[in-house]
């Protein structure tokens, strides 16, 4: 069935270094990649996403990138600071195809001040 | 606006017992589902809906019922429940031509 594999399971850096988190897809109809962010406690939240026509996309210090032939897609967060600290999902969905959201199984960031 | 909601927030059951966990969104979202999330495994759909009156099963539907009866409202069902589906459950509902998915602030269930 449809699977998204997320490494690292955790992940440590030194504020002001980058951080990357790596996905990979099993379906190649996914077209929508979407990164959520979690705080302790918290719900989800969307922080990035793009889809299947993009090759990357940028807001300020967070970025996507996909490769669709590789079927993976990865998030980048660079000078990263402490409220950073969160866990982060990936997801893969083909849209308007089929509803279900793939998710990873996430990546536990710490950024050490 | 008050997006996704969930109620209750926190539920404590025994093995057996019954309950319905409340999801309701004013967003007009034709797209409903519920996710449970257990440590180390992400989120896992359970049941979703593209509108009232149509549901169908995720990944790990077992134990759960739901019904789509407005467009608001997508409750939970757990018939008799069993200490495995401990787990934080979180709603979430997007519109039928967009992509972003809104999630509820989530209920944490505990069964003993």
């Amino acid at each position: 069935g449809e699977n998204v594999e997320q490494h690292p399971s955790t992940l440590s850096v030194q504020e002001g270094d980058s951080a990357v988190i790596k996905c990979t897809y099993s379906d190649s109809a996914s077209n929508y990649f979407p990164w959520y962010k979690q705080e302790l406690g918290k719900r989800p939240q969307l922080i990035i996403d793009i889809r299947s026509n993009v090759g990357e996309k940028k807001d300020q210090r967070i970025a996507v990138t996909l490769n669709k032939t590789a079927k993976h897609f990865s998030l980048h967060i660079t000078e990263t600071q402490p409220e950073d600290s969160a866990v982060y999902f990936c997801a893969a969905t083909n849209n308007p195809g089929t509803y279900k959201y793939i998710f990873g199984t996430g990546t536990r960031l710490k950024v050490l001040a | 606006n008050a997006g996704v909601t969930q109620t209750p927030k926190f539920q404590v059951l025994k093995t057996g017992q019954s309950m319905t966990l409340q999801c309701a969104q004013d967003m007009n979202h034709e797209y409903m589902s519920w996710y449970r999330q257990d440590p180390g495994m992400g989120l896992r759909l359970i049941h979703y809906s593209v509108g009232a009156g149509i549901t169908d099963q995720g990944e790990v539907p077992n134990g759960y019922n739901v019904s789509r009866s407005t467009t608001e409202d997508f409750p939970l069902r757990l018939l008799s429940a069993a200490p495995s589906q401990t787990s934080v459950y979180f709603c979430a509902s997007r519109d039928g031509q967009g992509y972003e998915q809104y999630f509820g602030p989530g209920t944490r269930l505990t069964v003993t």
